[in-house]
Formats: C-alpha cells, sequence, structure tokens
C-alpha cells in the first residue's frame, strides 16, 4: 500500500527530554512537512523540506528540529526546548510544493 | 498567522440536508483547498480550486471562490453521518511553497 505513516500513534515525554517523532512515506514524494495542531485550533507549520538534505523553518520552529537524509524519511525531533509540547503533531508530503499535501495519521505528544 | 478564517465554527444539520461553510482568507493566493479531519486522524484533501477558477464540483461537493471578495464556500449536499468531521481550508500564495490553514468548521450530522 503506497502511503504515510507515523509512529509511534501516542508518545509521552518526560520534563527535558528529547523525543523524535517518526514520518515515512512512499508515495515518492519530493517534499515534506511537520504541522502542529492543537485542540480547537487549524494546522501551524513546524518545518518542511522539498527536496532531500534541505529543509526550512515554518511559523513555528523553535524548539524543533528535523533532518532528511533520505526522500522517504522526514523525523522531527521535539526538544527540551519546547515548552509546551502537548500536541497533536501531523506529517505530510506532497509531489511538490504546489500540489496537494497526503496526511498520515498523527502522533499526540504527552507530557509526564 | 492564520490565513483562513472558516465560518460557523461549528454547524449541526439533520442527515438529508445541505452543508455550506465558509472561508475568508486576507492575500491573493494561487489556489484554495478544502481538506476533512476525521475526530485524532489526518487530514483528508477534498478538493483544489484555483485562483482562475470559480467553481468546482466533486461528487457531492461544491466549491466556489470568489477572489475579489477574498472567500471561498464548501457546499456538501445530501449530507450524510459519515461527513461528521472538521473542514479546513488552506491557501497557498503565490511564490509562497507553504499553504495556511484555518481554524476550521465542525460539522455535525445528526441522524
Amino acid at each position: 500500500d503506497g502511503g504515510i505513516t507515523q509512529s509511534p500513534k501516542y508518545l509521552f515525554r518526560k520534563e527535558g527530554q528529547n523525543v523524535t517523532l517518526s514520518c515515512e512515506q512512499n508515495l515518492n514524494h519530493d517534499a515534506m512537512y511537520w504541522y502542529r495542531q492543537d485542540p480547537g485550533q487549524g494546522l501551524r507549520l513546524i518545518y518542511y523540506s522539498q527536496i532531500v538534505n534541505d529543509f526550512q523553518k515554518g511559523d513555528i520552529a523553535e524548539g524543533y528540529s528535523v533532518s532528511r537524509e533520505k526522500k522517504e524519511s522526514f523525523p522531527l525531533t521535539v526538544t527540551s526546548a519546547q515548552k509546551n509540547p502537548t500536541a497533536f503533531y501531523l506529517c505530510a508530503s506532497s509531489m511538490t510544493e504546489q500540489e496537494t499535501q497526503y496526511f498520515g495519521p498523527g502522533t499526540r505528544l504527552l507530557v509526564l | 498567522s492564520q490565513q483562513g478564517e472558516e465560518d460557523p465554527q461549528a454547524l449541526s444539520i439533520q442527515e438529508g440536508e445541505n452543508a455550506t461553510m465558509n472561508c475568508s482568507y486576507k492575500t491573493s493566493i494561487n489556489n484554495l483547498q478544502w481538506y476533512r479531519q476525521n475526530s485524532g486522524r489526518g487530514l483528508v484533501h477534498l478538493i483544489l480550486i484555483r485562483s482562475n477558477e470559480r467553481e468546482k464540483h466533486s461528487g457531492r461537493l461544491r466549491v466556489t471562490l470568489d477572489t475579489s471578495k477574498k472567500s471561498s464556500s464548501l457546499l456538501i449536499t445530501a449530507s450524510r453521518a459519515a461527513d461528521t468531521a472538521s473542514y479546513f481550508c488552506a491557501t497557498r500564495e503565490f511564490g509562497n511553497e507553504k499553504l495556511t490553514f484555518g481554524t476550521g468548521t465542525r460539522l455535525t450530522i445528526i441522524p
């Protein structure tokens, strides 16, 4: 099956801990995105990547980091510098930045 | 920053009725897209309308775009219980690689 997967579905973070959210796609898409969604709100862009080994900050990049070493993978690390990490995180991909985006099922991050 | 603002924030209708949601935006756009999100899930793309288009249909969905008023509407005809979800508009500005999402309309279809 072609698609975009995220893992884990739920993730718990302790104070001062870095955690990494996985995002994998087998759609052969060039562009990948990370969004944060808070309750009752829309999506806010954290980081995006249009090509391997290149990525740009979105609107709320502080406290987050990403890498794009492979076309299929775009992991997001939530660092200890992110003071309010509790949210629903969505990964998406598209053929190019101009096209529609395909979303993964999301990861819910909770703070212990 | 939020580009698109949906109206209403929440809408409840009886099954079989039509549902209309509106989206307003602030700047010139290349295209506008509508997405659906079931509770706790990822978003699913519904329809894309380009700035030079005024209306588009897909099954029971009808989208209009009025660039002079910077607004779009999504009409779902003959609603079904399975249409219960949140609906988001997203805009892409010219020369911008990013999509900007609105805050969404939560639609509830009452059986």
